[in-house]
């Protein structure tokens, strides 16, 4: 079955260093994999994707995500945290039997000021 | 502006009552989605459809109901033999094709008193 993992509830950081939100996924053949984001009471936002090609995917407000095919992982990265950048982080991954969108739990991020 | 729009944005309801959320969205997508959000849980699929007059329970469907009579409706029931109704509802839909991102409506937080 397709699933996917995101093994911390919530992730502290100080404004200025570098961010790690970790995923992992179970699929049967070629993932499709998204990072999307949460504000309080609101609907979710997307931030990028990996599809194929490179293992290193930019999105937007200048995240980025490493997709790992042996680790069988897609961590969203940022080199530098704001404040701003606090929310609630989920990953996914679209189901290629049914096409459904299958989700992680969900990370909070805290960034420190 | 395209995009997917839920209504109403709170909503207030009776214990035994059934209630209706609205999803419309004007962005000519095939696939719409209602998911579930609780606290600590992600998010839950409920119901998708992916063509007019077709749609698939997800993983919680007992208690909602759902109708597709249009492209760009896909409202949902919450009936009054949903056991624990109170959650914030997720609206969303994308175009046919794995490597499409999901656009999110704001949600509808129901609350049954």
């Amino acid at each position: 079955a397709q699933s996917v993992a995101q093994p911390e509830d919530q992730v502290n950081v100080a404004e200025g260093n570098p961010l790690t939100v970790k995923c992992t996924y179970s699929v049967s053949g070629n993932p499709y994999l998204f990072w999307y984001v949460q504000y309080p009471n609101r609907g979710l936002q997307f931030l990028l994707k990996y599809i194929t090609g490179d293992n290193l995917v930019k999105g937007s407000y200048g995240f980025e995500a490493e997709f790992n095919k042996s680790q069988t992982s897609f961590h969203l990265k940022k080199p530098s945290a704001l404040v701003s950048d606090s929310a609630l982080y989920f990953c996914a991954v679209r189901d290629r039997r049914d096409d459904k969108i299958i989700f992680g739990k969900g990370t909070r991020l805290h960034i420190l000021p | 502006d395209g995009g997917i729009t839920q209504s109403p944005k709170y909503l207030f309801r009776k214990e035994g009552q059934n209630v209706t959320l609205s999803c419309e969205q004007n962005l000519n997508h095939d696939a719409m989605y209602w998911y579930r959000q609780d606290p600590g849980q992600g998010l839950r699929l409920i119901y998708y459809s992916q063509i007019v007059n077709d749609f698939q329970k997800g993983d919680i469907a007992e208690g909602y109901s759902v109708s597709r009579e249009k492209k760009e409706s896909f409202p949902l029931t919450v009936t009054s033999a949903q056991k624990n109704p109170t959650a914030f509802y997720l609206c969303a839909s994308n175009t046919e094709g794995l490597s499409t991102e999901a656009f999110f409506g704001q949600g509808t937080r129901l609350t049954v008193v």
